[in-house]
């Protein structure tokens, strides 16, 4: 069955400060990736995702995350942080059961930016 | 092109009664599923619908449950409401086809149970 870990449930950063929010997941079979951003009293906003080929994906708000098929990781990572980027991050894998749709998520990471 | 819409936003009812929360997802998107989030048992997979068909469920008793329409909206209910039940309820429509593959989720509905 798939799982998906996250190390750290928070991290507090300076900003302007680089982070780095892991990701570790297990699957049998090739995996879709997700990371999703979570604002108070809001549902699930996707910032990246890998599906296949590059293994390096990139947001359009500075956010990155690699794929490593061998550490089973996807980390993902930002080289200076906002006030704004404070919120909950949730990494997940889709399920790989044959005609499974579904999410599986890790518990999150409540990254604080500190002025 | 409009996003994911949940209905309502907010909802407080008490312990014994039912509920239903209607997701309206993307234009063109076919598959829905829902998802519990709670603070101790994090985000849950309930079940998916795809053309008005359940594909798949999750580990959840028989008190929730759900149906898609023709036009792809979809409905979740909870009978007999527990205090366990309290809960951000999150609906994604998902698309495989082109650009628009992966899950959009919406806004959710809070549940408070009392």
């Amino acid at each position: 069955a798939q799982s998906v870990t996250q190390l750290d449930s928070q991290v507090p950063v300076f900003e302007e400060a680089p982070v780095e929010l892991r990701c570790n997941y297990s699957s049998s079979v090739s995996v879709y990736l997700f990371w999703y951003v979570q604002y108070p009293n809001q549902g699930l906003q996707l910032l990246l995702k890998y599906l296949s080929g590059s293994t390096l994906v990139k947001s359009i708000n500075g956010f990155e995350a690699e794929f490593n098929k061998s550490q089973t990781s996807f980390h993902l990572r930002k080289p200076s942080v906002h006030i704004s980027d404070t919120a909950e991050y949730f990494c997940a894998v889709r399920g790989d059961q044959t005609g499974a749709n579904n999410l599986f998520f890790g518990t999150g990471t409540r990254l604080t930016v500190i002025p | 092109k409009a996003g994911v819409t949940q209905t309502p936003r907010y909802l407080i009812k008490t312990r014994g009664q039912q509920v239903t929360l209607s997701c309206s997802p993307i234009s063109g998107h076919r598959s829905v599923s829902w998802y519990q989030q709670t603070p101790g048992q994090g985000l849950q997979f309930l079940f998916e619908y795809f053309s008005e068909t359940q594909r798949n469920k999750g580990n959840f008793p028989g008190r929730f449950s759900g149906r898609q329409f023709s036009n792809s909206r979809s409905e979740m209910n909870v009978s007999t409401l527990e205090l366990g039940d309290s809960a951000l309820y999150l609906c994604a429509s998902s698309s495989w086809v082109g650009t628009t593959y992966g899950y959009t989720f919406g806004s959710g509905t809070r549940l408070t149970v009392v």
